[in-house]
């Protein structure tokens, strides 16, 4: 009865190689991010998908596409892995978009992944 | 300018005993809501507390309140009674309403907190 799942829970990987971040919801939300958090635990926005609608991408390099096949996914792949890309990566859903500030995002577990 | 600020890196705490986590916060739109999270060292991040700028009375959710001034903009958390299990990282963070219209939580740096026997 997960409510925000992600898998893998730990990535370890080579510089180039490419890798995906699954994401699943089962809280019938309209409204999915991915969020990064660094070595300093800061964390930030990286996109947000709203009923399989990309609404934010926050800047970041286009080795890293988002994909919602559907409005419970929404996965994160990222190509040509660098150093500077370990963090752990969280999932997170809320019900609507738009200005509707009130609603709580619920985030996933996490995946920590380590770029050797 | 940082949006939401957190000033106290790491805090300690005697079990039992009350602790105020700072937040302050900056924005310009009239609608915005104020949440907060905990990290434990397993990593997950667990929603703990809301409070919307139209509220009237602070947010409280069973040992968690929120002393929430909104001319100062600051919306502190207020543990009460602590426990060894409230030792964690705690996240003020905020998301703004229409006159923004962007959909992201904004996070600040994080409070450190150890509660000790």
């Amino acid at each position: 009865d997960t409510a925000v799942s992600q898998t893998p829970k730990y990535l370890v990987t080579q510089m180039g190689n490419d890798k995906s971040i699954k994401c699943e919801q089962n809280l019938g939300h309209d409204t999915m991010y991915w969020y990064k958090q660094d070595s300093k635990k800061f964390l930030k926005i990286m996109f947000s998908y709203n009923n399989k609608e990309l609404i934010i991408n926050e800047t970041v390099p286009n080795r890293f596409s988002p994909k919602s096949p559907d409005k419970a996914h929404l996965n994160l792949h990222i190509n040509s892995l660098e150093l500077g890309d370990s963090a752990v990566y969280f999932c997170a859903s809320s019900q609507d978009y738009g200005g509707r500030y009130q609603e709580t995002q619920y985030f996933g577990p996490g995946t920590r992944l380590l770029v050797l | 300018a940082q949006k939401i600020t957190q000033t106290q890196p790491g805090m300690f705490v005697q079990e039992k005993e009350a602790v105020t986590l700072d937040c302050t916060y900056d924005t310009s739109d009239p609608s915005y809501g104020l949440f907060w999270y905990k990290q434990p060292s397993s990593g997950e991040m667990i929603f703990l507390i809301y409070q919307g700028s139209y509220d009237q009375q602070n947010a409280t959710e069973g040992r968690y309140s929120l002393n929430f001034q909104k001319a100062r903009k600051s919306a502190n958390l207020v543990i009460s009674a602590s426990q060894l299990g409230d030792s964690a990282m705690y996240f003020c963070a905020m998301r703004e309403g229409p006159r923004t219209n962007t959909d992201k939580l904004i996070f600040g740096t994080g409070t450190r907190l150890q509660v000790f026997p």
